[in-house]
């Protein structure tokens, strides 16, 4: 079975450049997830999906952050403007269900933003 | 306050120690808790879970939840150099999604 796939692995922005980020789950889960990771600390929830629909964007800066997942697959996740406190690493993970079950994750993007 | 607390260390341990990693929280609503290894470059894979308190056990690897204490502990018995990682620890939210701890990094020397 194929794992969490992601793309880029690494990207090298200026600030208030764009960028994009791409993942595709395991096939078949539901349930698809992106986290930030900043060095020294464990991952936060930024948005959580259901199949195409948001379950939880509470804590994506929706000002520059925006997100979708098209027919309930692949997701992208995009950033505009970038700031210099973007530079972490960008993990998607994917879930079987809908209720609690083991998350996979992806290799992560790595962001810097110079 | 976060909602899980974990030392980031790092700790250093000779192989064949016996290691504790530990986390405490603060939501009383959490139900699942998890421990994720997380090598370098890599994204997180779970090592194991438990549902409520208790304890689980996986060859080496012990799971302990005590929820009156809101406090988790990971043993790692006979440690590997294989066994060099961050070691997180994560609790579900409501929607399923994870709230994780720092990470503590952990190497264990041959």
């Amino acid at each position: 079975e194929a794992g969490v796939a992601q793309s880029p692995r690494y990207k090298i922005i200026e600030k208030r450049q764009s960028v994009a980020f791409w993942c595709n789950p395991i096939s078949g889960h539901a349930t698809l997830y992106w986290y930030q990771q900043i060095l020294g600390q464990g991952p936060k929830l930024l948005i959580q999906f259901q199949n195409n629909g948001v379950v939880d964007d509470s804590q994506l800066p929706k000002d520059r952050f925006s997100a979708e997942r098209l027919k309930g697959v692949d997701s992208t996740l995009k950033i505009q403007p970038a700031k210099l406190e973007d530079s972490a690493v960008y993990l998607c993970a994917s879930s079987p269900g809908t209720g609690f079950g083991e998350q996979f994750f992806g290799p992560g993007t790595r962001l810097t933003v110079l | 306050q976060k909602e899980v607390e974990q030392d980031p260390g790092p700790l250093s341990v000779p192989e064949g120690a016996i290691v504790s990693l530990n986390c405490t929280y603060s939501n009383s609503a959490f139900q699942y808790f998890m421990w994720y290894r997380q090598y370098s470059r890599k994204g997180p894979e779970l090592l194991m879970y438990t549902y409520s308190s208790g304890n689980k056990e996986d060859g080496r690897f012990t799971a302990q939840v005590d929820k009156s204490s809101k406090y988790i502990s990971l043993f790692i018995r006979d440690s590997q150099p294989s066994d060099s990682a961050t070691y997180l620890c994560a609790m579900e939210n409501s929607g399923y999604a994870l709230n994780f701890g720092k990470g503590t990094s952990l190497l264990v020397t041959p």
